[in-house]
């Protein structure tokens, strides 16, 4: 059973400020990893895959980078609508998340 | 590409219960549906996922034995069932996509989620 950690699990920045989020793996997933961001209220909202591809849609102030146990999701320059919780999600077997960072206004 | 889930629920303890998730806009049969808890204030939980063109099963350990797993792909939905609820089982649950063949994958599409209350 792959287990994932995340960190911090609470972070608190402004806007305009450049964060990062970090997850690790129990073992090697290779870079089947994906992060989601979730709002109050809404389903999770895909954001990248396999590390550190961009999924459709979304700006490019966010990035992904990673392989094996290692991983960190990047926000540079916070936008007012970035304000949520992140998840990292292990899918290389099954499926499993982190326990996910909730990203506050400072 | 739609999941739409059946309506919020309020059962009492000891109650069954059936939640659904239905897809459109896609192949239905091209993906497996994984099922996702979130308790109150908590994070996201994967519970397990059904083939959908064939219905086989991968349960979480932690959900093994307390949920059961179903789709009917001639209606384009699956089920997350419970035999017997409990307190605990209160949360909301959401269904997602991802593809069942080539290489592994993320959850691309998910329902909007059900919220279960499970109150005496």
């Amino acid at each position: 059973d792959i287990q994932m950690t995340q960190s911090p699990s609470t972070l608190s920045a402004s806007v305009g400020d450049r964060i990062t989020i970090t997850c690790r793996a129990s073992q090697s997933i290779s870079t089947w990893l994906a992060w989601y961001q979730q709002k109050p209220g809404k389903a999770p909202k895909l954001l990248i895959y396999k590390a550190s591809t961009l999924e459709s849609g979304v700006p490019s102030r966010f990035s992904g980078s990673g392989s094996g146990t290692e991983f960190t999701l990047t926000i540079t320059s916070l936008q007012p609508d970035d304000f949520a919780t992140y998840y990292c999600q292990q899918y290389h077997t099954y499926s499993r998340f982190g326990q996910g960072t909730k990203l506050e206004i400072k | 590409v739609q999941l739409v889930q059946s309506g919020a629920e309020v059962k009492k303890p000891g109650e069954s219960l059936r939640i659904s998730c239905k897809g459109s806009g896609y192949t239905f049969t091209s993906y497996w549906i994984s099922w996702v808890r979130q308790m109150p204030g908590k994070g996201l939980e994967w519970m397990g996922r059904i083939d959908t063109s064939d219905s086989h099963t991968n349960y979480s350990p932690s959900f093994q034995g307390h949920v059961t797993l179903s789709a009917d792909r001639s209606i384009s939905t699956a089920y997350l069932q419970w035999t017997s609820l409990k307190a605990s089982d209160t949360a909301m649950y959401y269904c997602a996509r991802h593809p069942s063949y080539g290489r592994p994958a993320p959850f691309d599409y998910w329902g909007h989620g059900t919220l279960i209350t499970v109150s005496s």
